[in-house]
Formats: structure tokens, C-alpha cells, sequence
């Protein structure tokens, strides 16, 4: 099993709606995971991180499910702008290893 | 606050030449360090960390190596270039000292192409 799982997408999503982005991890011990944006040909910016008990930031909602492995990445109201590949990050364990999964792609429509 | 600076920018380098890319981080004191890897159209790979001067841990065997000479300096580099070396390289720092939900911080990134 690989150590974070994400669906690769392309995800094609009119502007206005709602997508949601899921990504699994192997490693029970992990304690710290991330949702990161990544524009084409550009270094992966911080988007959220994602807390146990779900957080918020504006149109996105990030919530982490430890029993299943499991977080998600919601964006609301979705904007042309938000086009880009979601990259899931999890740290490997009980050390400083950061892991990132392959990313899933988005593209908003017009 | 915080700075990463990586460089350079673009390399195109022959295969079976050295290579040398160096990041510094500012504003922050005992940083981890990391090396990242993106292929064309691939995930990020991590190539190498660092929790301290002289501390390198390696992830996939191949013909790079890492160096940390000085606390915030952090260097990736090769004997003998590959063409499979070809990619985005990445440095980031996050702080130490167990802060778990502290995030990554990338550099600008080297692309670098071996011909």
C-alpha cells in the first residue's frame, strides 16, 4: 500500500461548485497532515493544514478521520483561480519524514 | 520572518557531470531540512532530510548526496550526472522540536535538465 493515496483526477468542475479531494495514509503513527496547492511548473504552496477536529478557511473545509486513514479536502463556490494539483501531505510516523501524494488535478470550467 | 533562497533557478548540465545546488534558509535557527524530487508529470519525491548539522537521512538509493556543512545551509549534489536526474528540485525547512502541525516551506525550485 502506498503511503498516501490520492485519486490523480483531472477533476473538471464547472465554476460555482463544490469538489471534494480524498487521500488515504498508510502509517497509523502519523501526527501531522497537510493539504498544499501546486500551480503548474511552480514550488507547492501551503494551503491548510488539517486538525483533528476539521477546520475551515473560507470556501475550504479540511477534515482529518484517524480511525479510517483518512482526510479530505472541501472548496466551496469554486473560482476559475483554484485551478491547480491538490497535493495530500502526511508525516511518516513519529519523525520529521514528510511524505506528499501524487496530487489530484483540477481544472474549474468556465 | 522566514526566507528560503535555492539556486539556481535553471540548469541544463550533461549527463555525467557534477552537480551542485545549494539552499540557505534565514530568520530561523536548528531548521529540518529536506530535498524533494518532481519528475515531469510525477509526485515529489523525498530524497533527503535533515534534522541537524551533519545529520542526513537518505530515502531512495541513487546517485545523489546531501550535505549540511552549517545549520541553515543544506546542498544536494551528484558525481556524475543521469538523464533520469532531470527534474524540479525542491529544498523546504519546517521547524524542529516535535511542532507537528508545522508545515513545509518550499524554496523556488531548480529545474534542472540533463542532456
Amino acid at each position: 500500500r502506498k503511503e498516501v493515496e490520492q485519486d490523480p483526477g483531472p477533476f473538471n468542475v464547472p465554476e460555482g461548485a463544490t469538489v471534494a479531494f480524498n487521500c488515504t495514509y498508510s502509517n497509523s503513527a502519523s501526527q501531522s497532515f497537510f493539504w498544499y496547492r501546486q500551480d503548474c511548473r511552480k514550488e507547492p504552496k501551503l494551503l491548510m493544514s488539517v486538525y483533528s477536529s476539521g477546520n475551515e478557511d473560507g470556501r475550504f473545509t479540511a477534515q482529518l478521520n484517524r480511525a479510517s486513514q483518512y482526510i479530505s479536502l472541501l472548496i466551496r463556490d469554486s473560482k476559475l483561480s483554484d485551478s491547480a494539483t491538490y497535493l495530500c501531505v502526511v508525516n511518516r510516523g513519529r519523525d520529521d519524514k514528510i511524505i506528499f501524494g501524487k496530487g489530484t488535478r483540477l481544472h474549474i470550467l468556465p | 520572518s522566514q526566507t528560503i533562497h535555492q539556486w539556481p533557478a535553471t540548469l541544463v548540465q550533461p549527463v555525467g557531470s557534477p552537480l551542485s545546488l545549494e539552499c540557505t534558509v534565514e530568520g530561523t535557527s536548528n531548521p529540518n531540512l529536506y530535498w524533494y524530487r518532481q519528475a515531469a508529470g510525477r509526485g515529489l519525491q523525498l530524497l533527503f532530510y535533515s534534522v541537524g548539522i551533519g545529520q542526513i537521512s537518505s530515502e531512495v538509493p541513487q546517485n545523489l548526496s546531501a550535505s549540511r556543512p552549517q545549520d541553515r545551509q543544506f546542498i544536494l549534489s551528484s558525481k556524475k550526472l543521469l538523464l533520469s536526474d532531470s527534474g524540479f528540485y525542491l529544498c523546504a525547512w519546517r521547524r524542529s522540536g516535535g511542532v507537528y502541525n508545522s508545515p513545509l516551506h518550499f524554496g523556488n525550485g531548480t529545474r534542472l535538465t540533463v542532456t
